[in-house]
């Protein structure tokens, strides 16, 4: 089945540091979504981008959709300590009935 | 609102034992989903429903069977566990297949020894 390669698969950061994490594919997609999942909760949807290129912000927050399709990026500026969690991204395709694949998340610790 | 709500949180099955996971919604969604999620991996779909009254195989489907009891209820199935099945899943929902969004359960942390 397809897949989508998450790096780095882990982080330890001060508070205070910027962090980015990205998202590749071998498959184009139509639209790119990233999860956050806090500790013993199911993820959430933190940003949706429609469109190659697209760059979407969300507070301290910042995601963009690649030009190629096969890629995204998100990046947190800032960092606190809630920050802590699982970051997913996600790619949906229209050709797939609107069902999402899922990378494997990168793991982000944040030291205070 | 509840949301996306999963019974039980936590359970331990021996190898060959039965149980069903369920999942409720509150928020009128057509679309349901089960997924299981193992250290170091992202979620994999086990089964879904579009709409009530359908379900289809995911990715994972082998060893699992669901029913979407009525618009609100998705139930997960394990016939006869393994340790292979040992997760967590996620029952998730959207307003329909194509929404871009899914809301997630809190998770069930089952464990087959």
């Amino acid at each position: 089945g397809q897949q989508l390669n998450q790096s780095p698969q882990s982080m330890f950061i001060q508070e205070g540091e910027d962090v980015s994490m990205n998202c590749t594919s071998s498959s184009i997609f139509n639209t790119w979504l990233w999860y956050k999942q806090d500790p013993g909760e199911g993820p959430v949807l933190l940003i949706a981008l429609y469109k190659a290129g697209e760059l979407t912000s969300n507070g301290r927050l910042t995601a963009q959709f690649g030009i190629t399709r096969k890629d995204s990026f998100l990046n947190i500026s800032a960092s606190i300590p809630s920050d802590v969690g699982i970051y997913f991204c996600a790619g949906q395709q229209s050709t797939n009935a609107g069902k999402s694949t899922f990378g494997d998340g990168t793991t982000l610790t944040v030291k205070p | 609102n509840a949301g996306v709500t999963q019974t039980p949180k936590f359970q331990v099955l021996k190898t060959g034992q039965s149980m069903t996971l369920q999942c409720a919604q509150d928020m009128n969604h057509n679309s349901m989903y089960w997924y299981r999620q193992d250290p170091g991996m992202g979620l994999r779909l086990i089964y879904y429903s579009a709409s009530e009254g359908t379900t289809d195989k995911g990715e994972v489907p082998n060893g699992y069977n669901v029913s979407r009891l009525n618009k609100r209820e998705f139930s997960l199935r394990l016939e006869s566990a393994a340790p292979s099945q040992t997760s967590v899943y996620f029952c998730a929902s959207s307003v329909y297949m194509s929404s871009i969004e899914q809301f997630f359960g809190p998770g069930t942390r089952l464990t087959v020894l």
